[in-house]
């Protein structure tokens, strides 16, 4: 059973590029997790995703940014006209269940780290 | 809102000693959990230990054990003979119970384990 996998894990956009950052959950799993980690700074929740349906999307700067999880495929969180304040890692994580629940645990990718040049 | 916060940005011990990482939390809320993750230099975020609020027992995983004290919202982590593959940022963090919620993070420690 692979992890969460996130691709591409390094990225470069020139300022004023779109960006897109896909994360596949674990097999099974339909709880996703976006978090931005900027240097020396931890994670920062961005947005929560079940199948098709934004749950929380407080984190996430209202202009430019947008996340999806469709019925099929992978998470996506897209950037547009991208600006250097958004180079930074961007972690997705996914667990079977909400996390509250004491046995679900949140399975975390790799993370796509971002520069914009 | 909820808060976590780590007053340690950066540690370094040798290898074998004992080192206490701490993390101080603020929320209004009675239930939730708290866990560790360590970020090693892969940047995998990886789960060390979790405590559910409610239990008074403090979470043990071999060499990795917590100090829980709900009064004072502590949480501080504490791994003993501390082994290289240690080195990594940790971070702790925070999630209510029983709602669809998210995992909040503490800024982190970096944690040096010196041969």
């Amino acid at each position: 059973n692979a992890g969460v996998m996130q691709n591409p894990r390094h990225l470069v956009r020139r300022r004023g590029q779109e960006a897109r950052l896909r994360c596949s959950p674990m097999k099974g799993h339909s709880h996703v997790y976006w978090y931005r980690q900027l240097p020396e700074e931890g994670l920062k929740f961005m947005v929560y995703l079940q199948k098709e349906n934004i749950i929380d999307e407080s984190g996430m700067p209202k202009e430019r940014f947008s996340a999806e999880f469709p019925k099929e495929g992978p998470s996506i969180l897209r950037i547009q006209q991208v600006v250097r304040g958004d180079s930074a890692a961007y972690f997705c994580a996914s667990s079977q269940t909400a996390v509250p629940s004491f046995l679900a645990e949140a399975f975390f990718g790799q993370g796509t780290r971002l520069t914009v040049v | 809102a909820q808060t976590v916060t780590q007053s340690q940005p950066e540690m370094s011990v040798q290898e074998a000693e004992t080192v206490t990482l701490s993390c101080t939390y603020d929320t209004s809320e009675n239930n939730y959990y708290l866990f560790w993750y360590k970020q090693p230099p892969s940047r995998q975020m990886i789960l060390v230990i979790r405590q559910e609020a409610y239990k008074q027992q403090n979470a043990t995983e071999n060499r990795f054990s917590v100090n829980f004290q709900k009064a004072a919202k502590s949480f501080s982590l504490k791994i003993s003979d501390s082994q290289l593959g240690d080195t990594a940022m940790y971070f702790c963090a925070f999630i209510l119970q029983n709602r669809d919620d998210k995992i909040i993070f503490g800024k982190g420690t970096r944690l040096h384990i010196l041969p």
